[in-house]
């Protein structure tokens, strides 16, 4: 059983760039959430895909968007990036999409934006 | 909106020491995680927990659902519990959307 990978693992870019983060989620689970991370903070939920629909969005504005693939894997696409677009991006997956289910992180893409 | 805060932001421990990280929040909630992060960003479900209390290895974690109060307990602490760890919580039972506290910055010292 394979976990929950992120690529890349590091990414710079400049004001104004797009960016596009990819998320392979665990076997068996169809659902992923992608979080926002700033240096010394905790999380936040920018929104979650369950079976290649979004399902509930965080406080984050449209340029932030996101695709789920048949096989499950996502994408988390930026477009303008701001300075304050700099954070930890996670994925995480789960074989549900609410209540007592689960959650498996992945490693994080780290993105700084100069 | 749910708050989350926890409590200390960080904690310096020697070895072997008893260790608590307290969360509470504001709105009722559905379930509570628990998560470790270490240095990097990988990020490990520890527990997650709707009632009363969990035990696995040398971590306990409790929950008080009236208080809206949480425990993580570390017995015999050891340096490489040296770690961020995070609540989170996701509140009605229909809801996808966890919201976490900052987390609490622990270093264990030999």
């Amino acid at each position: 059983e394979t976990g929950v990978t992120q690529s890349p693992t590091h990414l710079i870019k400049t004001r104004g760039q797009q960016v596009t983060l990819r998320c392979s989620s665990q076997s068996g689970h169809n659902t992923v959430s992608w979080y926002q991370q700033a240096l010394g903070q905790g999380p936040q939920f920018i929104f979650q895909y369950y079976r290649e629909e979004e399902n509930g969005r965080g406080n984050f504005p449209p340029r932030f968007s996101g695709l789920q693939f048949p096989n499950y894997s996502s994408e988390l696409n930026v477009n303008a990036l701001e300075l304050d677009d700099s954070a930890l991006y996670l994925c995480a997956s789960s074989s549900g999409t609410s209540g007592g289910t689960e959650q498996f992180f992945g490693p994080g893409t780290r993105l700084t934006v100069l | 909106k749910n708050e989350v805060e926890q409590s200390p932001q960080n904690l310096t421990a020697q070895e072997g020491e008893f260790i608590t990280i307290n969360c509470s929040y504001s709105v009722g909630i559905s379930a509570l995680h628990w998560l470790q992060q270490h240095p990097g960003g990988g990020i490990v479900s520890l527990f997650m927990l709707s009632s009363g209390k969990k035990k696995h290895g040398r971590l306990i974690a409790t929950i008080n659902i009236q208080e809206k109060h949480s425990s993580l307990h570390i017995t015999a602490s050891h340096p490489r519990d040296s770690a961020v760890y995070i609540c989170a919580v996701r509140e009605g039972a229909g809801s996808y959307q966890l919201t976490f506290g900052k987390g609490t910055k622990l270093s264990v010292i030999p």
